[in-house]
């Protein structure tokens, strides 16, 4: 059973810092592309960044890029985001889903459970 | 950048029919994906590529796409498939992924 376990939300300043994990199991983790997606408080899904399954490439809505860094290690069945120069719009829940193949077109087909972060001085 | 336009609402008696369109432009050349997400639950996938259901969905759920509407069917409606529904692209021109707007489903 594929299990996505999302860990890191908090409470930020603007400006400021987090890193969020998503730890997977279930699966052959290099073998599939991962995503962030989030969901902003009385907004829908955005979709955030993504990353190959061997790492090489990584994808970033306009929104984000410059400001995150999406990165995973196969060895530990791990994926990262790094969200630096937070702002108040990034206040979301992230959610991290696995891609259905090893690049990253196609759908998600399972999902963490999310992970809340809170932008506000 | 491509953009996915739904309905912000559908409602529908139990029983009855109901369905949910995905405007975009040509998005018939594309696999539409959909998704199931109730209030704080993760999404779930319901619908993938051409009309596809994974293992666990029920048959009641189905998909088409034409021209530049793709449209998710819900067949003899329950109270439990009252959730926000949201279709996804993948967009080759710029390399992003798409989530349409979403659509609340009230069943009345």
């Amino acid at each position: 059973e594929v299990q996505l376990v999302e860990s890191g939300g908090g409470l930020v300043q603007p400006g400021g810092s987090l890193r969020l994990s998503c730890a997977a199991s279930g699966f052959t983790f290099s073998s599939y592309a991962m995503t962030w997606v989030r969901r902003a408080p009385g907004k829908g899904l955005e979709w955030v960044s993504s990353i190959t399954g061997s790492g090489g490439n990584r994808y970033y809505a306009d929104s984000v890029k410059g400001r995150f860094t999406i990165s995973r290690d196969n060895s530990r069945n791990r994926v990262f985001l790094q969200m630096n120069s937070l702002r108040a719009e990034d206040m979301a829940v992230y959610y991290c889903a696995k891609n259905d193949n090893g690049y990253y077109t196609g759908n998600f087909n399972s999902w963490g459970q999310g992970t809340l972060v809170t932008v506000s001085s | 950048s491509y953009v996915l336009t739904q309905p912000p609402s559908v409602s529908v008696a139990p029983g009855q029919t109901a369905t949910i369109s995905c405007g975009g432009n040509n998005i018939g050349s594309k696999s539409v994906h959909w998704y199931q997400q109730k209030p704080g639950q993760a999404p779930v996938l319901v619908i993938f590529s051409y009309g596809d259901r994974p293992s666990g969905i029920p048959e009641r759920f189905s998909g088409s796409n034409s021209g530049n509407t793709a449209t998710l069917t819900i067949s003899r409606v329950e109270g439990g498939d009252e959730a926000d529904y949201f279709c996804q692209v993948w967009d080759s021109r710029s390399a992003h992924q798409v989530f349409g707007g979403g659509t609340k489903l009230t069943v009345l």
